[in-house]
């Protein structure tokens, strides 16, 4: 079975600078899909970013970029330029592709607490 | 076009009560996911259903829970007899027939039994 693991329960970056999350993972697959969500205190889950695991090329989305290592299983996700809305706690997901025999279910990590300091 | 809408927001049940959690995917989507949050936890995969099929409930405790998605109307979670150890937040995510790689989640159910 896969799992997911986030190592950092907690991390604070000041307001306009970078902070990078960190996610590891174990599965057997060669092709999967990995995401990473955000909850804000409202408790809406909302998709930040995702990778699909035969494109080599990170995925970014405006200020929030991975650095997805295939061999090192690592997913870590970066925000930039962090802004006080960024505050939340994230969820990084694991995948099975569709139609290969794989579950449809998304496993997720314990998350981390973002805070953003002004 | 509408997001995943879940209802009620909020529900409170006395135990051996039952509660039912209702889920409208987003117009088009055909593939609802129910999961589950406990306190200071990440999602944990409950149940996967195409229209009036289950597909995986591998992660559905044997007893008092069921789920359905009936060819109309919404998902339906349905938790009988509930126990203190039930209260949670329950999120239900669709994702379209063609691209079922992306969930895209509800505002969740917050369920407290007393």
């Amino acid at each position: 079975a896969q799992t997911v693991t986030q190592s950092q329960p907690e991390m604070s970056v000041q307001e306009a600078e970078t902070v990078t999350l960190s996610c590891t993972y174990d599965t057997s697959e060669s092709d999967y899909y990995l995401f990473w969500y955000k909850q804000p205190p409202s408790r809406q889950m909302i998709l930040v970013i995702r990778q699909e695991a035969y494109k080599q090329q990170n995925a970014t989305e405006n200020r929030f970029s991975v650095n997805f290592q295939k061999a090192a299983k690592s997913f870590s996700l970066k925000i930039s330029d962090s802004q006080l809305g960024d505050a939340a706690m994230y969820f990084c997901a694991y995948r099975s592709p569709s139609g290969q025999g794989g579950s449809e279910k998304l496993v997720f990590g314990k998350g981390t607490k973002l805070t953003v300091n002004p | 076009n509408a997001g995943v809408m879940q209802n009620p927001r909020h529900l409170v049940r006395r135990r051996g009560q039952e509660a039912r959690l209702r889920c409208s995917p987003m117009k088009g989507h055909s593939h609802v996911y129910w999961y589950r949050q406990l306190p200071e936890e990440g999602l944990k995969f409950m149940v996967y259903l195409q229209k009036e099929n289950i597909i995986d409930e591998s992660g559905m405790p044997k007893e008092r829970f069921s789920a359905e998605f009936p060819k109309e109307g919404p998902s339906i979670l349905r938790i009988q007899q509930v126990v203190r150890g039930d209260s949670a937040a329950y999120f239900c995510a669709s994702s379209p027939e063609q691209y079922t790689d992306t969930q895209y989640f509800g505002p969740g159910t917050r369920l407290t039994v007393l």
